[in-house]
């Protein structure tokens, strides 16, 4: 089955320490995102990627970084500069150029106790 | 990226049409118009776009006026299942694939 997967679904972690969320695509698309969403609100996004070794930041980016060694790959790490860390993450892909409908993964959802 | 306007909240029977509204008012000429919705604690799902005329698909029917500054969203026969959150995007075909999600119509779905 074609899709994204994140992993884990639920992620807890001592302040002050940093956490890597995963996520991974095989619908072969060039571009993924990352966003954040926080109760009751909308999506925000923290980084994206049009390409391998390429990104850019969103609206949020900061305490937050990311990696595009690989076209199915886009970790997400959340340093300890996050002052607000406990959300709900989620990743998507899409194919590259315009218009493009995103699909997203099931979420990973943090709490940073 | 023009701003949208949805209400917060919508109830809909089980079995009717639901028919979600959005503003987009300073819409310009390239700017598309999605819709995607968010049942709880999962990602987002795309359900449609358009540029100016109507278009349907399995999941629902897009409406765009004439003036393009308002769309409707037809989900023509309602179930529980359909009880999400609804957000309604417009994007510009040259802003690579970043999408803005406001705050959504919270629908409620009741038997």
């Amino acid at each position: 089955d074609g899709g994204i997967t994140q992993s884990p679904k639920y992620l807890f972690r001592k302040e002050g320490q940093n956490v890597t969320l995963s996520c991974e695509q095989n619908l072969n698309h060039d571009a993924m995102y990352w966003y954040r969403q926080d109760p009751g609100q909308g999506l925000r996004l923290i980084y994206y990627s049009q390409i391998v070794n390429d990104f850019q930041k969103g609206d949020i980016a900061e305490g937050y970084s990311v990696s595009r060694e690989k076209k199915e790959s886009f970790p997400l790490t959340v340093t300890s500069a996050q002052k607000n860390p406990t959300a709900f993450y989620l990743c998507a892909s899409s194919i590259s150029g315009a218009p493009r409908e995103q699909f997203f993964g099931p979420g990973t959802r943090l709490t940073v106790l | 990226d023009a701003k949208t306007t949805q209400p917060p909240s919508m109830d809909c029977a089980e079995g009717r049409a639901a028919n979600l509204p959005c503003n987009h008012s300073t819409i310009s000429g390239n700017e598309y118009v999605y819709w995607y919705r968010q049942i709880h604690s999962q990602g987002p799902q795309y359900i449609i776009h358009g540029l100016k005329n109507n278009e349907t698909n399995e999941m629902a029917s897009l409406i765009i006026t004439e003036d393009r500054k308002s769309s409707t969203l037809i989900l023509p026969h309602a179930t529980l299942r359909d009880t999400a959150v609804y957000y309604c995007i417009v994007r510009a075909n040259n802003a690579g694939n970043m999408l803005t999600f406001g705050g959504g119509t919270r629908l409620m779905v009741k038997p």
